[in-house]
């Protein structure tokens, strides 16, 4: 039963393109979302997050969307750039995964930025 | 500049060797965590630990156990390594309450021959 659902497991871009990794869950007790971004043979990053309560969040490059209706989230990463090729995670927090620290994590999107 | 260190990056062990996996915080941060990471599978958490000498299974505890006698330390322990555990580890960190942000350190591609 997944939770966390990254239906696309890559996505290859322009670079100077738009960049839109998707994200859904199925919990409606989630309440705050997270991207992170993982290279190869190294640990996860924290990315950008999102609470419940916002519909957007934008970081630089970076901009999260929300649609608590939908059930979906989405990352926007403009302009994309060859460094921000990566596995993408998308995961969820709150109290629908067993307890309010607990992350539940997609499988991940794999992002290329073609140069 | 929160520091989740791990002992190895790289470990090679044979069926049924008894492995443990070494994970240290420098953030006073009260929960630590482990995770495999699979292709294809994501980040699938193996246990957890909200305080010292606690613990709770995660979502594949089997053939897995934790120890924390100390507050920066977490320890992931393979009883009898077999090979479908060959897999990235992976241990993180985090402070409770609103912030849920978890910590990543390098993780350690363990290999069972």
């Amino acid at each position: 039963d997944q939770q966390v659902k990254q239906n696309s497991p890559s996505l290859s871009v322009q670079e100077g393109r738009i960049s839109i990794l998707n994200c859904d869950y199925t919990n409606s007790m989630f309440d705050y979302f997270l991207w992170y971004k993982k290279y190869p043979a190294e640990g996860p990053t924290f990315l950008i997050s999102i609470s419940s309560i916002k519909d957007k969040n934008e970081d630089g490059r970076f901009t999260v969307f929300l649609n608590k209706s939908a059930k979906h989230l989405s990352l926007h990463i403009v302009p994309s750039q060859p460094g921000d090729s990566a596995v993408y995670f998308c995961a969820a927090s709150g109290k629908g995964g067993g307890s309010n620290y607990k992350l539940t994590f997609g499988k991940g999107t794999l992002l290329t930025v073609n140069p | 500049d929160v520091k989740v260190t791990q002992s190895s990056r790289y470990l090679v062990k044979r069926t049924g060797e008894k492995v443990f996996l070494e994970c240290v915080q420098d953030m006073d941060h009260e929960n630590m965590f482990w995770y495999r990471q699979d292709p294809g599978l994501g980040l699938r958490l193996i246990y957890f630990s909200y305080d010292v000498k606690m613990k709770e299974k995660g979502d594949i505890p089997e053939g897995y156990s934790v120890s924390r006698e100390k507050k920066e330390r977490f320890s992931l322990i393979l009883e009898s390594a077999s090979t479908n555990q060959t897999s990235m580890y992976l241990c993180a960190s985090s402070t409770p309450g609103g912030r849920v942000e978890q910590y990543f350190g390098p993780g350690t591609r363990l290999t069972v021959t």
